[in-house]
């Protein structure tokens, strides 16, 4: 099945540095997305891309579509402590005339102050 | 803002007992989801819902699960005879469409525990 494979799987940062994750797949995807998920709480959307090569912000929250398709990356600039919690890249797929999204790992990320 | 919001938060029950986990979707959304996250894994797609029918399943999704839209606002998640493996975050989602900007918003979930 598809997978999606993001790194780093956890990142400790000091407060003010700067964040680049990324997420790569063996399947082409047509829209990734970028979520957020706090302890006890849903994924929050932060991102979507729709198109190859498109680079989109949101803050100091930049994502990147890969031309390829087949990847994307979020950076975060100037982190601050509640930005901490896990990233989730999603490849939205489509299959049999729905969407799901596929997840990817998760990378952990802790911003000491 | 609208939000999706799911009861309860937490469930525990034994194995072998039924479940029903409940969501109210988006009020103009037409598209509805469940996604499951076992403990410190990723999320996981189980079901697409539109329609009053299931649109797409995943091979999580057997015949112990089932989902309904009983009335104009809740969407429930069934799991007819629980097994420990079943203990994880559902996440229900919604959207208003199907295709580019028809983003999928998602609820707080509820956590299943079997023991």
């Amino acid at each position: 099945g598809q997978q999606l494979n993001q790194s780093p799987q956890s990142m400790f940062i000091q407060e003010g540095e700067d964040v680049s994750m990324n997420c790569t797949s063996s399947s082409i995807f047509n829209t990734w997305l970028w979520y957020k998920q706090e302890p006890g709480e849903g994924p929050v959307l932060l991102i979507a891309l729709y198109k190859a090569g498109e680079l989109t912000s949101n803050g100091r929250l930049t994502a990147q579509f890969g031309i390829t398709r087949k990847d994307s990356f979020l950076n975060i600039s100037a982190s601050i402590p509640s930005d901490v919690g896990i990233y989730f890249c999603a490849g939205r797929s489509h299959t049999s005339g729905t969407y799901k999204y596929i997840f990817g790992t998760g990378t952990r990320l802790k911003v000491l102050a | 803002e609208p939000e999706v919001t799911q009861t309860p938060s937490h469930q525990v029950t034994q194995m072998g007992q039924e479940v029903i986990l409940r969501c109210v979707p988006i009020s103009n959304h037409l598209y509805f989801y469940w996604y499951r996250q076992i403990l410190g894994q990723k999320v996981e797609f189980l079901v697409s819902f539109y329609n009053n029918e299931i649109s797409e399943k995943s091979e999580i999704f057997d015949d112990q699960f089932s989902v309904e839209r009983p009335d104009g606002s809740n969407f429930t998640l069934k799991i007819r005879s629980t097994k420990l493996e079943d203990s994880a975050m559902y996440f229900c989602a919604s959207s208003k469409g199907s295709g580019t900007n028809y983003e999928q918003y998602f609820g707080p979930g509820t956590r299943l525990t079997v023991t």
